[in-house]
């Protein structure tokens, strides 16, 4: 099972400042990589898949990159309605698998 | 718009076995694969399994065991079987629709369903 290691696990930032979040596989995925947004109380949401592949109706200001074992999700400015939690999750392997999640927080 | 919408009971004893239903509206089940994930409280994110229209499933290796998916397209519902629970299974259980195109991603959740093992 490839495990996805996430760091920071929390990131304290302003409004406006840019958010930098890092996902590393236990071996290379490709760009087999997504990342969803989950706020309180609801399901997580589609930003990014395929490493850079902004889903439909995501702001530009999400932006993905990375592959092989290392990727990036960058928030150019961070705006009141993206503090929330952030997990990325490959599909090179089954079981597909998700990592523990960063959680972005108002400083 | 499609939207994905999870039944069944919010609470099970141990040993039992925990049902779950989603119904999907709004768009065909035809051609796409069918999950369902869940998320113990405060905690992150995993695959149960997944199952194809046409009924054919894949399960986590970890759960595969005690796990059954199963679909009926005539009623635009596929359905959850996870039996032996115990408390480890309580969680807020997801289902979700995966694109053909691209296998594993999600783009549709339903907005989940806390279910609790307790005596």
């Amino acid at each position: 099972e490839i495990v996805l290691t996430q760091s920071p696990a929390t990131l304290s930032l302003s409004p406006g400042e840019r958010a930098t979040l890092s996902c590393r596989a236990s071996q290379s995925i490709s760009s087999y990589l997504a990342w969803y947004q989950q706020k309180p109380g609801q399901a997580p949401r589609l930003l990014i898949y395929d490493g850079s592949n902004r889903a439909t109706g995501i702001p530009a200001r999400f932006s993905g990159s990375g592959s092989g074992t290392d990727f990036t999700l960058t928030i150019s400015s961070l705006e009141s309605e993206d503090f929330a939690v952030y997990y990325c999750q490959q599909r090179s392997n089954w079981p597909w698998t998700f990592g523990q999640g960063t959680k972005v927080e108002i400083k | 718009q499609v939207q994905l919408q999870e039944s069944g009971p919010g609470l099970v004893k141990p040993s039992e076995t925990l049902s779950l239903t989603c119904t999907v509206s709004g768009g065909a089940m035809r051609s796409y694969y069918w999950s369902w994930i869940r998320q113990p409280p405060g905690k992150g994110l995993e695959w149960i399994g997944y199952i194809y229209y046409n009924g054919n499933t894949n399960y986590s290796p970890s759960l595969q065991s005690r796990v059954t998916i199963s679909v009926d397209t005539s009623k635009n519902q596929f359905s959850l079987k996870l039996s032996s629970v115990t408390a480890a299974d309580t969680a807020v259980y997801y289902c979700a629709r995966l694109p053909p195109s691209t296998v594993g991603i999600i783009d549709f959740w339903g907005q989940g369903t806390l279910v609790t093992v307790s005596s």
